[in-house]
């Protein structure tokens, strides 16, 4: 069946910019997890949703970064005023339930320049 | 969640058995071993899990020491494919956030 998707593969964008970054999870999957990894580097973990509801946003780097989700479906990832440090590669995963086995998305590659 | 320790880096030749240790030693009795890999440019992929007990599935085994301080993920026949970077975690089952680690990373050679 389909897995996860996200849009855009790519995004460029200039400083300061709003990005708006894409996660389809695969259905009926009721929980949804959004993480960053940075050239090099390992995961690392940002919010995650339970249905449409974000308990826990400690995670997110910063103000400027948001995160929404409509029902048990699309995600959409917000950045403001984008800075070059959030370059990064964006992975969106799902799982059926709440600390399932968790499947990837293949990412969004954002370049801030 | 409790810290893992792995090799940075392994070379195994085609065909034959990877072996990919994980050191858990302050894993707690509630905390499951995660086995995660990514190939490169690809999001992570689920391997195996488990709790005290060895698993096997289609891609792999799990072997996880009688006092579950450190397990090894095994690929029976590793094939060129199998070039990744594997990530071992452990969490609780409830945990939401997986603290992925610098992982090690598997170079399958012909």
């Amino acid at each position: 069946g389909a897995g996860v998707s996200q849009s855009p593969s790519n995004k460029v964008t200039e400083k300061g910019k709003d990005v708006e970054l894409r996660c389809d999870p695969i259905s009926g999957h009721t929980a949804l997890y959004w993480y960053r990894q940075r050239l090099g580097q390992g995961l690392e973990f940002l919010i995650y949703f339970q249905g449409n509801s974000a308990p826990d946003k400690s995670g997110l780097p910063s103000d400027r970064f948001s995160a929404e989700r409509t029902g048990e479906s699309v995600s959409t990832l917000t950045i403001q005023r984008t800075q070059q440090e959030d370059s990064a590669v964006y992975l969106c995963a799902s799982s059926f339930r709440l600390a399932y086995e968790q499947y990837f998305g293949p990412g969004t590659r954002l370049t801030v320049t | 969640d409790a810290k893992t320790t792995q090799p940075t880096s392994m070379d195994c030749a085609e065909g034959r058995a990877a072996n990919l240790p994980c050191n858990h030693s302050t894993i707690s009795g509630n905390e499951y071993v995660y086995w995660y890999r990514q190939i490169h440019s690809q999001g992570p992929q689920y391997i195996i899990h488990g709790l005290k007990n060895n698993e096997t599935n289609e891609m792999a085994s799990l072997i996880i020491t009688e006092d579950r301080k450190s397990s090894t993920l095994i690929l029976p026949h590793a094939t060129l494919r199998d070039t990744a970077v594997y990530y071992c975690i452990v969490r609780v089952d409830r945990n939401n956030d997986m603290r992925f680690g610098a992982g090690t990373r598997l170079t399958v050679k012909p």
